[in-house]
């Protein structure tokens, strides 16, 4: 069992629609919870990171963290061609790693 | 801006002949990590330090080796770089410890003929 799985995708999405990014993770003791873009041949970049259970908004991005079932969820609202992307879900669980599960490739349709 | 640079951005490099990439930031962060990604995989962690302490993943070649010779710079040596190894090298840093955010480079993309 991977530490950190989410679905590769790709999920396809048509410009002005809600994308839903899930991803779940095996240590129950993992404390922070991350979502990173990247887009193809660059780094990745920091969409959002969320600690505690609930909702955490950012703009048109919302990421939902329930630790009873162990995964965490990236919205993206009112999505754009722009946000066609690979979507990396990372956790840091115990020793302090961040583990990266391995995308969620994005693609907006006009 | 404080952000972490990564030089060079592109490397071309020969079977087995040794080759540096460095890493810069200007964000005074403790912690420098590498990573190695390779296409459509996640980001694997190669190794890291806190401050000055170096911290070896288990199963990192011992082909690959990192000097951080002060708090802004990092650099990974491929001693002897295999075909495997072409890849996007990524340098991350972050605040004070494992559990804070990590911010990436840019990423020096290696390859090797």
């Amino acid at each position: 069992q991977k530490e950190v799985e989410q679905n590769s995708g790709p999920l396809s999405v048509p410009e002005g629609a809600i994308a839903s990014l899930n991803c779940t993770y095996s240590d129950r003791g993992s404390q922070s919870f991350f979502w990173y873009r990247q887009y193809s041949g660059k780094s990745p970049e920091l969409i959002m990171f969320i600690y505690s259970n609930g909702d955490k908004e950012d703009g048109r991005f919302t990421a939902q963290l329930n630790k009873a079932s162990q995964y965490v969820s990236l919205l993206i609202r009112d999505s754009q061609p722009s946000d066609s992307a690979t979507y990396l879900c990372a956790v840091i669980a115990a020793g302090n790693k961040l583990t990266f599960g391995g995308g969620t490739r994005v693609l907006v349709k006009p | 801006d404080a952000m972490v640079i990564q030089n060079p951005r592109y490397q071309v490099t020969q079977f087995g002949k040794p080759v540096t990439l460095s890493c810069s930031q200007t964000l005074n962060h403790n912690v420098m990590y590498w990573y190695q990604q390779k296409s459509s995989q996640a980001p694997k962690l190669l190794f890291h330090y806190y401050d000055k302490d170096f911290n070896n993943e288990a199963d990192t070649p011992d082909n690959f080796q990192s000097r951080r010779p002060n708090t802004s710079f990092c650099f990974l040596d491929i001693r002897s770089p295999g075909l495997g190894d072409a890849a996007m090298y990524l340098c991350a840093t972050s605040l004070r410890s494992g559990t804070d955010t990590q911010y990436f480079g840019p990423g020096t993309r290696l390859t090797v003929l």
